[in-house]
């Protein structure tokens, strides 16, 4: 009963390739959020949309994008990976105006590695 | 701007004994805090809201504002309980409600 799902568990990269990671949610939550999270590091927050609008952080790299083809799909682009980008990446979901609004709903990440 | 601390990145405890993990967070409006908690192999997941004042897993955290802290406790931990526990500090903002994490601390139960 999977509620995040997050593919690939493990992506290999090469330095400066390309890369898209996935997360769908059959929660059908409007909001969807991207952590990073490095080594001993607190999750980071790196974007997140509400229904159709996307709110970049401040400190978001221009390197990461993000896509929402509709409510149950979610996707983290990265254009250009360095190495400082290998690191956990988490897919989370929440639903304003329920009861624990505020609850998010994680899936069990992505781990990016760069060569 | 927000931050959680947590000082410890390791505790380790005997079972039975009691537990405390420590947060303190630093925000200007009224704080949100919550503990998430992430076992082995599985998803960060909620383990409790200070709004509910609830008990989960023997678990507790008070809010204590006027040390802006909200330190996780159990008095007798069990070797179940070993995790990653995470404090979070939640606000709305740009529509959506946003969290803050702590770089967590493992609690590592021995039998």
């Amino acid at each position: 009963d999977a509620m995040v799902i997050q593919n690939p568990r493990y992506q290999v990269t090469q330095f400066g390739k390309p890369v898209t990671l996935s997360c769908s949610q059959t929660l059908n939550h409007n909001v969807m959020y991207w952590y990073q999270q490095k080594s001993s590091q607190a999750p980071k927050l790196l974007f997140h949309y509400y229904d159709k609008d996307f709110n970049n952080e401040a400190d978001t790299p221009d390197n990461f994008q993000s896509r929402r083809p509709n409510t149950s799909f979610c996707f983290l682009d990265i254009r250009s990976p360095g190495l400082g980008d290998a690191a956990m990446y988490l897919c989370a979901t929440s639903r304003p105006g329920q009861t624990y609004q505020e609850t998010q709903y994680f899936g069990p990440g992505t781990r990016l590695l760069v060569l | 701007a927000q931050r959680v601390t947590q000082p410890e990145k390791l505790l380790s405890v005997f079972k039975g004994a009691p537990v405390e993990l420590k947060c303190n967070y630093s925000y200007s409006g009224s704080p949100e805090l919550f503990w998430y908690v992430q076992y082995s192999r599985q998803r960060l997941q909620l383990l409790l809201r200070h709004i509910s004042r609830e008990s989960i897993k023997g678990f507790t955290a008070d809010l204590n504002k006027g040390e802006t802290s909200f330190h996780l406790k159990k008095p007798f931990a069990q070797e179940e309980d070993s995790a990653m526990y995470y404090c979070a500090l939640g606000a709305s903002g740009a529509g959506s409600y946003q969290l803050t994490f702590g770089k967590g601390t493992k609690l590592s139960v021995i039998p």
